[in-house]
């Protein structure tokens, strides 16, 4: 097992382009979590999904995000219409039940929005 | 709604200097707080406290969680070069919530 794993590592787009970030867990994760860290801030949360199901949803997750998890393996996270201030690092991170010291975190997709 | 200062935001030291990172926090139902170092990508666990007055340590690095007033540091001796890093706290409620993480303390050490 190579831990978490997030494709692509970094990735530009014109604003108003739609962005998909993909994350790999640990195999035996059954949860999978979603942040956005933006310089001088610590990591945010976005969603979390268990299994396939997604249980939480921040308020920073705007209609033009969506995130998806369809077999409870890899997840997706969708931007549509991207703007300036989507610009961030997306960072996924994965745990077997909700055991706070077991999050194991990818190392993010870096977003330039342009 | 679950809240985690940390403070210094940045720091500068010298080689060999021992440093304190500060972390407070507001939880409704605690359960366990954390620590993480994150150099250029993903944050990497350190420590996780949930009992006060019980250090935890590894190496150089320790750390201790106070319940009673609601904070924790993270102690580092003898600093080197390769402890620079984001050093970020965050803390765990009961049930289901995740992590909700503070915006880290900076490090910077220098030779």
């Amino acid at each position: 097992d190579t831990g978490v794993s997030q494709n692509p590592r970094h990735k530009i787009t014109k604003r108003g382009q739609n962005v998909t970030f993909r994350c790999d867990p640990i195999s035996e994760h059954n949860r999978l979590y979603w942040y956005r860290q933006t310089l001088g801030q610590g990591p945010e949360f976005l969603t979390y999904f268990q299994n396939e199901a997604q249980l939480e949803k921040s308020r920073l997750l705007s209609d033009r995000f969506s995130a998806e998890r369809p077999k409870g393996s890899f997840s997706t996270l969708e931007i549509q219409r991207t703007e300036q201030g989507d610009s961030a690092m997306y960072l996924c991170a994965s745990s077997l039940g909700s055991s706070a010291g077991g999050y194991t975190f990818g190392s993010g997709t870096r977003l330039t929005v342009v | 709604e679950d809240k985690v200062v940390q403070s210094p935001l940045s720091l500068v030291v010298h080689e060999g200097d021992t440093v304190t990172l500060n972390c407070s926090y507001e939880v409704t139902n605690f359960r366990s707080l954390l620590w993480y170092k994150q150099e250029k990508k993903a944050p990497t666990f350190l420590f996780m406290l949930t009992s006060s007055g019980i250090e935890k340590k590894s190496g150089r690095l320790s750390s201790i969680l106070d319940k009673k007033e609601l904070f924790s540091i993270l102690n580092i001796t003898a600093t080197q070069t390769g402890d620079s890093a984001i050093y970020l706290c965050a803390v765990h409620d009961s049930g289901n919530t995740p992590l909700v993480f503070g915006k880290g303390t900076r490090l910077s050490v220098i030779a």
